[in-house]
């Protein structure tokens, strides 16, 4: 099984600041990594997907890049709306596994 | 618009049985790949299963491979997850999520809509 691995796995930062995730796979992914962002009590959301594709609706300050076993998501300019939980996911192989998510709490 | 709407859940023994289903609505449902993905109390996101489209393939995670089953009724537009021998750690609540392809053995997989969830409480 492929195993999804993110860091940090929780961070502080100011409306405004640029945020970035990383996520890493045990193995190479080629692009197939998607990202999703989860609030409190509410299903998760997509975000990114194919490593680097932004989702319809989603606002261009999110961003996603990597390829084999490193990706990044970023935030640009962090808005009030992007306190959340961050999950990158890899499609490359069943079983479809998560990392184990990125919590972005208000400093 | 699309719409995912679970049911099913509830408070159950282990060793207990369960079925779940997720209503869907807003797309032609038979096209697509569907999954269920599921969180345990404070803890983050674990893939379950998932069915193509015309219902021939089907896959799961280790966990609960044996134990569950993945099966759907494309003339309901209808989802569902038997859930036998369960045990606490099923404890969570169950997502169905629609998959933006027919089936899962390709890479250029997401999972575009997702229902609202729906708890599931193994505990004696």
């Amino acid at each position: 099984d492929i195993q999804m691995t993110q860091s940090p796995s929780s961070l502080s930062a100011s409306v405004g600041d640029r945020v970035t995730i990383t996520c890493r796979a045990s193995q190479s992914i080629s692009r197939f990594l998607n990202w999703y962002q989860q609030k409190p009590g509410k299903a998760p959301k997509l975000l990114i997907y194919v490593a680097s594709s932004l989702q319809s609706g989603v606002p261009s300050r999110f961003s996603g890049s990597g390829s084999g076993t490193d990706f990044t998501l970023t935030i640009s300019s962090l808005q009030p709306e992007d306190f959340a939980t961050y999950y990158c996911q890899q499609s490359y192989s069943t079983p479809l596994t998560f990392g184990g998510g990125t919590k972005v709490e208000i400093k | 618009e699309v719409q995912l709407v679970e049911s099913g859940g509830g408070l159950v023994q282990p060793g207990g049985s369960l079925r779940l289903s997720c209503a869907a609505s807003g797309f032609t449902f038979s096209t697509y790949a569907m999954t269920w993905v599921r969180q345990a109390p404070g803890k983050g996101l674990e893939w379950v299963s998932a069915i193509s489209g015309n219902g021939g393939r089907t896959d799961y995670a280790d966990s609960v491979k044996g134990r569950f089953t993945i099966s759907r009724d494309n003339s309901k537009n209808t989802l569902y997850l038997q859930m036998n021998s369960l045990r606490a750690e099923d404890t969570a609540i169950y997502y169905c999520a629609k998959v933006s392809r027919t089936t899962v053995t390709t890479g250029y997989i997401y999972f575009d809509y997702w229902g609202q969830g729906i708890l599931v409480t193994v505990s004696s």
